[in-house]
């Protein structure tokens, strides 16, 4: 009953290599999300998308690349990854076109990146 | 920019006291929304409670509660009666403008909550 789910949830790899996550929801929202967090627990927005479509794009290396192949998901792709990569990726989801509360982002477990 | 702050980076509370997990925020908008977030220790983001700016009433979700002082921008939290499962880190955010169409969170740098025995 995973409202949202991120695979995998651990992943060590070498510098240099090219890795993916995944995240899916399943709870109707039309907008996701990818966050980023530190070694110190700073949390911030990568991009997003609405409805298969980017709206932020935040100043992240090209490196990074996200794509939606519909709006229950949402997937990263990380290309010749180094050492500075190592954090947390959070997906999150929210409703957007209604205001307050409704507008809450659900986020996913995490994904636990470690590049050596 | 908006911008989240959070100036206590650790607090320590006894079980079944109450504490007070402070949040200042700085935004020109009029209508904007507050939220607090808990991460335990095993990673993952929790949804605590919701604020908009314009709700005439302090938010309370269960033992959770907002103490929202708008004239002075501040939107804290407070646990009552903690439990040892309340130890974790908490986050403010508030929903900020990004682009034209997008909007995310934007988050304080987090207190990190002790509840001892």
């Amino acid at each position: 009953d995973t409202a949202v789910s991120q695979t995998p949830k651990y992943l060590v790899t070498q510098m240099g290599n090219d890795k993916s996550i995944k995240c899916e929801q399943n709870l109707g929202h039309d907008t996701m999300y990818w966050y980023k967090q530190d070694s110190k627990k700073f949390l911030k927005i990568m991009f997003s998308y609405n409805n298969k479509e980017l709206i932020i794009n935040e100043t992240v290396p090209n490196r990074f690349s996200p794509k939606s192949p519909d709006k229950a998901h949402l997937n990263l792709h990380i290309n010749s990854l180094e050492l500075g990569d190592s954090a947390v990726y959070f997906c999150a989801s929210s409703l957007t076109g209604t205001s307050g509360r409704w507008e809450t982002q659900y986020f996913g477990p995490g994904t636990r990146l470690l590049v050596l | 920019a908006q911008k989240i702050t959070q100036t206590q980076p650790g607090m320590f509370v006894q079980e079944k006291e109450a504490v007070t997990l402070d949040c200042t925020y700085d935004t020109s908008d009029p209508s904007y929304g507050l939220f607090w977030y808990k991460q335990p220790s095993s990673g993952e983001m929790i949804f605590l409670i919701y604020q908009g700016s314009y709700d005439q009433q302090n938010a309370t979700e269960g033992r959770y509660s907002l103490n929202f002082q708008k004239a002075r921008k501040s939107a804290n939290l407070v646990i009552s009666a903690s439990q040892l499962g309340d130890s974790a880190m908490y986050f403010c955010a508030m929903r900020e403008p990004y682009s034209n169409s997008g909007y995310a969170l934007n988050f304080g740098k987090g207190t990190s909550l002790l509840v001892t025995p």
